[in-house]
């Protein structure tokens, strides 16, 4: 299994332009994670998926963060209008139904100027 | 709420020395604990979990860690670090109430393994 997918790895962009984040899962995995990660703050839980149904968005920043799963292989992060303090490395992670562990993507190292 | 504490930001081993990392927790209900290591520019790798069962736990790369309930105490451990563990370690936990998938990670520890 090739693991958890994301693209880009990195994204460098200007204030105010629209970033949209990538995400495969492991095939088979029902859970579907998004994470933040920052100097700051930790690695921050932002939503989470089951069978592609959004269940806990409670993390999500603002208005200006969504995310979608249109299918079981595939989830976008998008964050319209990005801002500076956005910046980060955003983390996608998926488990199975039966497991309990979350294995996680490489990353997108998102800067925003 | 549930939390998770690592003490040390960064702990400092020789080769071929063992190693402790740090973490404390406090939930609510009976909890499932967790870590993982970060290399540079590179995504969490789990390395072992307790669920049930035996305190101690045995995970990837020859890590270990012990439960302690009383103590609120999930350190990892190694009996024997190499250069090549030096990484950032993250201690999390999940609340298994109303099967909540909550996931709390800790700050995280940077261990380094000198040559």
């Amino acid at each position: 299994d090739a693991g958890v997918i994301q693209s880009p790895r990195h994204e460098v962009t200007e204030m105010g332009q629209e970033v949209t984040l990538r995400c495969k899962p492991i095939s088979g995995h029902d859970y579907l994670f998004w994470y933040r990660q920052t100097m700051m703050r930790g690695l921050e839980l932002l939503i989470y998926f089951n069978n592609n149904v959004p269940i806990d968005d409670s993390g999500m920043p603002e208005d200006r963060f969504s995310a979608k799963m249109p299918n079981a292989s595939f989830s976008t992060l998008k964050i319209q209008p990005s801002e500076p303090r956005d910046s980060a490395v955003y983390f996608c992670a998926s488990r199975g139904d039966r497991e309990v562990e979350q294995y996680f993507g490489p990353g997108t190292r998102l800067t925003v100027t | 709420a549930q939390s998770v504490a690592q003490p040390e930001d960064q702990v400092n081993v020789a080769e071929g020395n063992p190693l402790t990392v740090k973490c404390t927790y406090s939930v609510s209900g009976n909890p499932y604990l967790f870590w993982y290591v970060q290399y540079p520019n590179r995504g969490l790798q789990f390395l072992l979990k307790y669920i049930t069962g035996d305190n101690l736990v045995k995970g990837s790369y020859g890590f270990e860690a012990e439960f302690n309930k009383s103590q609120t105490s999930f350190h990892l451990k190694k009996p024997s670090a190499l250069v090549s563990d030096s990484a950032l370690y993250f201690c999390a936990v999940r609340d298994i109430r109303n099967y909540g998938q909550n996931f709390v990670f800790g700050p995280g520890t940077r261990l380094s393994v000198l040559p």
